[in-house]
């Protein structure tokens, strides 16, 4: 079974700050992995996913991650952060049938609170 | 195009009562999920429909959930005999089931259920 280690449960940043909020995962098979965010009041939504290929991928709203296979990680960042980023993030894995895991079901961390100030 | 919608979207009930919270998947998602968020805790997963067939229920805690996707659309989560524990929002979310891995989940806004 898979789990996720979210490293920082609450992080207050400034605006234009840079950002990056850890992510660590343990299975050893191939994984897909997710960073989703939760803005005040709304549902989840996925911000990038890493499938294959190309391990920095790019997501919505100036957001990217980096999958370190090595290292089992899965690292967010944004180099300026604004007021509006304010938000919980979760990072998750999903180990699928192809790969030998049979879960198609997401495995999340327990998010990271981020807050910045204006 | 609409979202997943879920109904309700809080349920108080007592200890004891049986309830059900329902899923209603974006229009041609074929997979379904149902997942569970306490206070403080990313989302937990519970079960995951392929169609009308549950394809993984290992994430049900016990034999008082249980789901069904009668029509391969809405799906319905029943929890039988409440306890205070159950109390968590409820997300339920859907997605096209590509070939060699799964599509992005899209999820609903949760039923809150609170078991008083």
């Amino acid at each position: 079974a898979q789990s996720v280690s979210q490293h920082n449960h609450h992080v207050i940043l400034s605006e234009a700050a840079s950002l990056e909020l850890g992510c660590n995962y343990s299975y050893g098979g191939t994984v897909n992995l997710f960073w989703y965010v939760q803005y005040p009041g709304q549902h989840l939504q996925l911000l990038l996913k890493y499938f294959s290929g190309d391990p920095l991928v790019k997501g919505i709203k100036g957001f990217e991650a980096e999958f370190i296979k090595s290292k089992f990680s899965f690292n967010l960042r944004k180099p300026s952060v604004q007021w509006s980023d304010t938000a919980e993030y979760f990072c998750a894995v999903n180990a699928p049938p192809y790969s030998g895991g049979g879960a198609d079901g997401l495995t999340f961390g327990k998010g990271t609170h981020l807050i910045i100030q204006p | 195009g609409a979202g997943v919608s879920q109904t309700p979207s809080n349920k108080v009930t007592e200890k004891g009562k049986y309830v059900e919270l329902r899923c209603d998947p974006i229009s041609g998602h074929t997979a379904l999920y149902w997942y569970r968020q306490s206070l403080g805790q990313g989302p937990e997963f519970l079960i995951y429909f392929q169609g009308t067939g549950a394809a993984d229920d290992s994430g049900l805690p016990n034999d008082r959930f249980f789901a069904v996707r009668p029509e391969g659309s809405v799906s319905t989560l029943k929890i039988q005999r409440t306890e205070r524990g159950d109390s968590a929002v409820y997300l339920c979310a859907s997605s096209l089931r590509l070939a060699g891995g799964m599509g992005e989940q899209f999820f609903g806004p949760g039923t809150r259920l609170t078991v008083l």
